[in-house]
């Protein structure tokens, strides 16, 4: 149960896109479409930003949006905003009934 | 409004036991999947277990099977992680968090409750 691979950090300016990539194996991400993206503030509990690959839970802005890609899943924040900075997780199902996330990624906003 | 509370973190020392808790409102508890989540301060997110909502299924991380074990008492809408011969690299925010109906993501989380082992 490797983490999934996720960049250390993405950086943008304000109104920029950025995306992070999350890659694992046949056994999680390319297993299935459960794959989901949690933001992260300091001192805060996780909150669900996608899931199913590219589903948005309501109250979530439409500036964020997922997609995948054989073994590798992808989160992107268009128009990037200064409270989108956080860090963002990645976690697949797998064939074992069990999850991983991935290593997290730490986005800046310039 | 769904709501979750952990408690029952503490500093104890390796080889030690702990159980922690998660008292669950404002939702048919025994319908949902309950998982358990650590972070190691400063570090990443870590899947750990998880439990069906009527008792029959439970999973475990490969870091943490033989030495923890999820219970949980559908009467009381609690779930328990009963923590067994603690490591150092057991320290952490342990989480719980409610899996979506009849979906593969976790939907509402607690706030946390720290448990450092340290001789």
């Amino acid at each position: 149960q490797s983490a999934l691979t996720q960049p250390a950090s993405v950086s943008g300016s304000p109104g920029q896109s950025i995306t992070i990539s999350c890659t694992g194996t046949s056994s999680d991400v390319g297993a299935y479409n459960y794959v989901s993206w949690y933001q992260q503030h300091p001192g805060k509990a996780p909150k669900v930003m996608i899931y199913d690959v590219s589903n948005r839970p309501s109250g979530v802005s439409n500036r964020f949006s997922g997609s995948k890609s054989g073994n590798t899943a992808s989160l992107t924040i268009s128009g990037l905003q200064a409270e989108d900075e956080a860090d963002y997780y990645c976690i697949s199902y797998t064939t074992s009934s069990t999850y991983v996330f991935g290593t997290g990624t730490k986005v800046t906003v310039l | 409004e769904v709501h979750l509370v952990e408690s029952g973190g503490d500093l104890l020392q390796p080889g030690g036991s702990l159980r922690l808790s998660c008292g669950a409102s404002g939702f048919t508890f025994s319908s949902y999947w309950v998982h358990w989540v650590r972070q190691t301060p400063g570090k990443g997110l870590v899947w750990v277990a998880r439990i069906k909502g009527d008792e029959r299924s439970m999973n475990y991380a490969d870091s943490v099977k033989g030495r923890f074990t999820v219970s949980r008492d559908n009467a009381k809408n609690t779930v328990y992680l009963q923590m067994n011969s603690l490591r150092d690299e057991d320290t952490a925010v342990y989480y719980c968090a409610r899996g979506a109906y009849h979906l593969y993501y976790l939907d509402n989380w607690g706030q946390g409750t720290l448990v450092t082992v340290s001789s």
